[in-house]
């Protein structure tokens, strides 16, 4: 049972444009949501997380839009640029538990 | 700053033979410390955490084990690999969990191969 799922599996956007990616989950008690940047060959790095308390969470480029009613959030990643192409995860967590849940990812590519 | 290490960078390893990856801490006491590993292509899976010297959970049984010998360390072994072992194994850190806490940041990993 996969309990964080992603769309698309793969995006293709040009340079400049807005990348729309998409998270959604099962587990209500679900409250801490991080979304990761992975390389080739390298391990994630953290690219911006949120809280459900929020329900939008902005930082440079990069805005999480999080609706709890119906468990989804969103990442948005305006002007794209061609080193933004990478592998985006979605994770979940529990508040007080040490397991982060996460998404089969979605693989970007900006094209310039 | 905070620094993971990961050893050994990449192995290829017999179906059948010992295995044991290493993960460092510097900068920081007493972090939780977690076990995850990736498929090619694929999504991160955790395996072990800790949080402190000496105890480990284990969270899916991929016939592997993890100990936490010191504050800094955290191995993982096993003594027969299979060939589902193969992938990219990842080891992360975090302060602890509830609030700010929460955040586990990932080291460069270990990529395994085994025939």
């Amino acid at each position: 049972q996969q309990q964080v799922r992603q769309s698309p599996q793969s995006l293709t956007v040009w340079e400049g444009e807005t990348a729309i990616l998409n998270c959604s989950y099962e587990n209500s008690a679900f409250d801490y949501f991080p979304w990761y940047q992975q390389f080739p060959g390298e391990g994630p790095a953290l690219l911006i997380a949120i809280r459900s308390v929020s329900d939008k969470k902005e930082d440079g480029r990069f805005t999480i839009f999080f609706n709890k009613r119906e468990k989804k959030l969103s990442l948005h990643i305006t002007d794209s640029q061609p080193g933004d192409s990478a592998t985006y995860f979605c994770a979940a967590s529990q508040g007080g538990s040490a397991k982060l849940i996460f998404g089969e990812g979605t693989k970007l590519t900006v094209s310039s | 700053a905070q620094t993971i290490h990961q050893w050994p960078v990449a192995e290829i390893k017999a179906v059948g033979s010992p295995l044991s990856l290493g993960c460092t801490i510097k900068g920081k006491s007493s972090p939780n410390l977690y076990w995850y590993w990736q498929a090619t292509g694929g999504t991160l899976q955790q395996l072990f955490y800790s949080i402190t010297v000496g105890q480990v959970e284990s969270v899916v049984q991929l016939n592997l084990s993890a100990s936490r010998p010191k504050d800094d360390q955290f191995i993982l072994s096993t003594e027969k690999l299979l060939l589902s072992h193969s992938g990219f194994y990842l080891c992360a850190w975090s302060l602890g969990w509830g609030g700010a806490q929460d955040t586990q940041y990932f080291g460069p990993g270990t990529r395994l191969l085994v025939l």
